[in-house]
């Protein structure tokens, strides 16, 4: 069982630079989620991926675009990186019917570090 | 808007030592409550919930209780060990719409042997 599986899990990338982490699941889950962790912050939602072909904006969008691609994938674009984008990023999915039912809570991926330079 | 407080760390602890860490929340109506836990270089695993009040949800010697009149859901364990040394995450969401949660800043808990 991979769970939820994010790549790269380290990124070190210059101001300016685009990038995207890329975050699979294979729960055949409806719901994904991008969070970001900073210290002090606890986690803030980017975006999110009700279902398959539907994103909406989180708490702190901004300077961040996704893509659901699939059921089973959810990435997270960079167009131009900023210092302030340096922290860490979460991958989760979760089953809404699910929650309906009991609230089983979401499944994390590992993390990817990003530090911009 | 919902939101969940919890106590700043960090929390240093001997070990076999009785751990508590507060979370508070405000949201209207009836959210559930979560306890993840984040081990260092690991990602967020649920730890336990509570779906209503005054539900206890425990899991590996610890314990929280959904206070609704306190609008509170304390962590708690009887005798911490170092393996406990972690991150953990007061969280809540709602049972309907599109499920997000609101995390805590999080409390990192150190146990010393």
């Amino acid at each position: 069982n991979a769970g939820v599986t994010q790549t790269p899990k380290f990124q070190v990338l210059k101001t300016g630079q685009s990038m995207t982490l890329q975050c699979a699941q294979d729960m055949n889950h409806n719901s994904m989620y991008w969070y970001r962790q900073d210290p002090g912050m606890g986690l803030r939602l980017i975006y999110y991926s009700a279902s398959e072909g539907t994103t909406d904006k989180g708490e702190v969008p901004n300077g961040y675009n996704v893509s659901r691609l699939n059921k089973r994938e959810f990435s997270l674009r960079l167009e131009s990186a900023a210092p302030s984008q340096t922290s860490v990023y979460f991958c989760a999915s979760s089953e809404p019917e699910a929650h309906r039912r009991a609230n089983y809570g979401y499944t994390f991926g590992s993390g990817t570090r990003l530090t911009v330079v | 808007g919902d939101s969940v407080t919890q106590m700043e760390g960090p929390v240093t602890l001997s070990e076999e030592a009785f751990l508590t860490i507060n979370c508070t929340y405000t949201a209207t109506g009836y959210p559930s409550l979560f306890w993840y836990v984040q081990y260092p270089g690991e990602g967020l695993q649920l730890l336990l919930k509570a779906t209503k009040a005054d539900d206890k949800g425990s899991n590996k010697g610890f314990e929280a209780t959904y206070r609704k009149e306190t609008t509170s859901f304390h962590l708690e364990k009887g005798s911490v060990q170092v393996s406990d040394s972690a991150v953990y995450f007061c969280a809540l969401s709602r049972t309907s719409g599109t499920y997000k949660y609101i995390f805590g800043t999080g409390t990192r808990l150190k146990v010393l042997a």
